[in-house]
């Protein structure tokens, strides 16, 4: 069976560093991965989808970026964190069939003070 | 662009039913997706619907009307681990994009 797994489950950074959350899928072969957040109360907001090694597609412009350097393995960088990108950070994997749901990471809650 | 509306809180009593309505406007639409989110974790998947009609499963249905743009999710038989947020997710273009909605918030009480 799949799984998938993300990691830290919580992150406390201050202002200005750098970020690095990672996301590893097992049990499936050339999944569609993406990065969602969810701020407080809140929706959660597509980042950044991936259909394949080294391709990534951002939804929105902002402080953040995305790499794929393997086929099941999607990291979420920045490279100086703003107040702003505090939420909760949940990666997840489809097959990529329309039919197909998003199955989610655990998630990471990333505070920036 | 894309649009979804849902309550933002429900309440209902224990082993009662209780329905859930969201609308949405959205490019490319593809079919909806249902998830329930407990507070503190990621969400998981509840059920789809691509054709226009109803999707029993089990204590769970899920209702769609592309014309409409409206969907429902139906909840039977509530227990007290019901309680938790349920977001409605059209799927638009290609590649399985989600768009979510910020979700309603159920809580069940004795």
């Amino acid at each position: 069976s799949q799984t998938i797994h993300q990691w830290p489950a919580t992150l406390v950074q201050p202002v200005g560093s750098p970020l690095s959350l990672e996301c590893t899928v097992e049990g499936t072969s050339n999944p569609n991965l993406y990065w969602y957040r969810q701020a407080a109360g809140r929706g959660l907001q597509l980042l950044f989808y991936s259909v394949g090694i080294g391709q990534i597609s951002s939804e929105v412009p902002q402080n953040l970026s995305a790499s794929r350097p393997q086929d099941r393995q999607f990291i979420l960088s920045s490279k100086k964190l703003l107040l702003s990108d505090s939420g909760f950070y949940l990666c997840a994997w489809s097959n990529g069939q329309d039919n197909s749901p998003l199955h989610f990471g655990n998630g990471t809650r990333l505070t920036v003070t | 662009g894309q649009n979804i509306d849902q309550p933002t809180e429900m309440t209902a009593t224990e082993g009662a039913i209780v329905q859930i309505n969201c609308t949405y406007q959205t490019s490319g639409f593809n079919g909806l997706f249902w998830y329930q989110q407990h507070a503190g974790e990621a969400p998981t998947f509840l059920s789809y619907n691509v054709l226009d009609g109803l999707e029993e499963k089990g204590r769970f249905s899920s209702f769609l009307s592309r014309s409409k743009g409206y969907s429902y999710l139906l909840l039977k038989e509530l227990q007290m681990k019901d309680s938790a947020s349920y977001l409605c997710a059209p799927g638009r273009g290609g590649y399985n994009k989600l768009i979510f909605g910020a979700g309603t918030r159920l809580a069940v009480h004795p």
